[in-house]
């Protein structure tokens, strides 16, 4: 089974909403990653969970707040965005951290339209 | 930093061979292809690691050059179903995992 699960698909909020998006994986991975991605742009990395620990933090502005509860669940929480956070987010999962060749593996990802 | 892919966008008519290069101007450890359909989530094809590799799966194979720091991905006798944008992600010995900034095929009937 190589499937990443994420909730919600779509999600519509405003400026002074608090939501959160998730990521399930079994897959016994112990790294997991969250990325954005603007229309006809490329993934970016936001955060890397290895182990249960943030270890990359790509200068993301503080209304992201990651959480990774265990090892099969990754949650980021979303509060005071503004509309240019509008965005496709993508959960992905590894073995273990990449720079030593680890594949990752992407879910469907949860479409964000911030009002 | 982001790797370079060329070319930005090639069509193509179905039966026809494409190539897509990606190159970074720092050592590389491992190249990722994937290909992404329009509102999907990128599709994992293939890891090259160093060693100057070669990978196929069916039509789409792939190569690593470790010393030109670059990969190409061939596509051969495209079918419908290879449209999409591709990207490349590269491993920089440790630094952040990185996508290319994508080529877009479409393949027509």
């Amino acid at each position: 089974d190589t499937e990443v699960t994420q909730t919600p698909k779509h999600l519509v909020m405003g400026m002074t909403n608090k939501k959160s998006l998730k990521c399930e994986q079994h897959m016994g991975h112990r790294a997991m990653y969250w990325y954005k991605q603007k229309a006809k742009k490329p993934p970016e990395l936001m955060f890397v969970y290895s182990y249960e620990k943030l270890s990359i933090n790509e200068s993301v502005p503080s209304r992201f707040s990651p959480e990774c509860p265990n090892s099969s669940l990754l949650n980021l929480h979303l509060h005071a965005l503004q509309p240019e956070d509008s965005a496709l987010y993508l959960c992905a999962s590894s073995q273990v951290a990449s720079g030593t060749g680890e594949t990752q593996y992407f879910g469907p990802g949860t479409r964000l339209l911030v009002l | 930093q982001q790797p370079v892919q060329s070319p930005q966008a090639v069509i193509l008519r179905e039966g026809e061979d494409a190539v897509i290069n990606c190159s970074s101007s720092k050592a590389l450890y491992s190249v990722h292809w994937y290909r992404q359909k329009h509102g999907e989530a990128p599709v994992f094809l293939m890891i090259l690691l160093k060693g100057g590799e070669q990978k196929g799966h069916e039509k789409i194979s792939a190569s690593f050059n470790e010393k030109k720091q670059q990969s190409s991905l061939y596509l051969t006798a495209s079918q419908l179903s290879y449209s999409g944008t591709y990207f490349c992600g590269i491993d920089n010995y440790g630094q952040n995992f990185v996508f290319g900034p994508g080529t877009r095929l479409s393949v027509l009937p």
